[in-house]
């Protein structure tokens, strides 16, 4: 069965300096890969996804991930992090579903608290 | 452009009362639509996802059931909360295009205390 690990339960940068957000993952096929961010109390907002091609990929708010496929990971970097980037952040797998439901399967978070 | 909404965005509920969460999307056309809860400080738990009308899938067995009475219509029901029920309930949807594979999109939530 699919899985997502961010091993980071919490981090704290600061503003200014540069972030990476660890994500490994299991799955037997071709990954679908996400990383989505919370603030709090809000719905979670889609960063950025990764379905094929360039393994680097590009996203919102400056952010970026870089899938590595002999390593399993997908970890989410930024060169230089604002105070407005205190959030939870998620690491999703995309699995194949039942009648073609998209299922995602989601790490347990990574709390990103940005240092003055 | 697709919005989904969800209300009511914060409940507060004794033990053993009902519930009904709702959950609608516009501007899209058969979404397949999901149910998650997250808990306190944990990662989010899919509990029901829809690809139609009337088809409703579970995928954790518990006190909370879901239908989907219209096209863009989910709702999540419970007819006597548990105090476990208290937690962040958040609607979704998606498409899944012909060949591929689609991103998931977040309601707002809704902050349920149980008491």
């Amino acid at each position: 069965a699919q899985s997502v690990t961010q091993p980071d339960i919490h981090i704290t940068v600061s503003e200014g300096a540069s972030l990476e957000l660890r994500c490994n993952y299991s799955y037997g096929a071709t990954p679908y890969l996400f990383w989505y961010v919370q603030s709090p109390g809000q719905g979670l907002q889609l960063l950025l996804k990764y379905f094929s091609g360039d393994t680097l990929v590009q996203g919102i708010k400056g952010f970026e991930a870089e899938f590595k496929r002999s390593q399993s990971s997908f970890n989410l970097r930024k060169p230089s992090v604002h105070w407005s980037d205190a959030a939870e952040y998620f690491c999703a797998v995309g699995a194949r579903g039942y009648s073609s439901a998209s299922k995602i399967i989601f790490g347990s978070g990574t709390r990103l608290s940005i240092r003055p | 452009s697709q919005t989904i909404h969800q209300w009511p965005a914060t409940l507060v509920q004794p033990v053993g009362s009902p519930l009904s969460l709702e959950c609608t999307v516009e501007g899209t056309s058969n979404p397949n639509l999901y149910w998650y809860r997250q808990a306190a400080g944990r990662g989010l738990q899919l509990l029901f996802y829809s690809v139609g009308i009337g088809q409703i899938s579970s995928e954790v067995p518990q006190n909370l059931s879901a239908s989907r009475p219209q096209d863009r219509q989910f709702i999540l029901s419970s007819k006597k909360l548990l105090l476990s029920d208290s937690g962040f309930y958040l609607c979704a949807w998606s498409v899944f295009p012909p060949g591929g594979y689609n991103e998931q999109f977040f309601g707002p939530g809704t902050r349920l205390t149980v008491l």
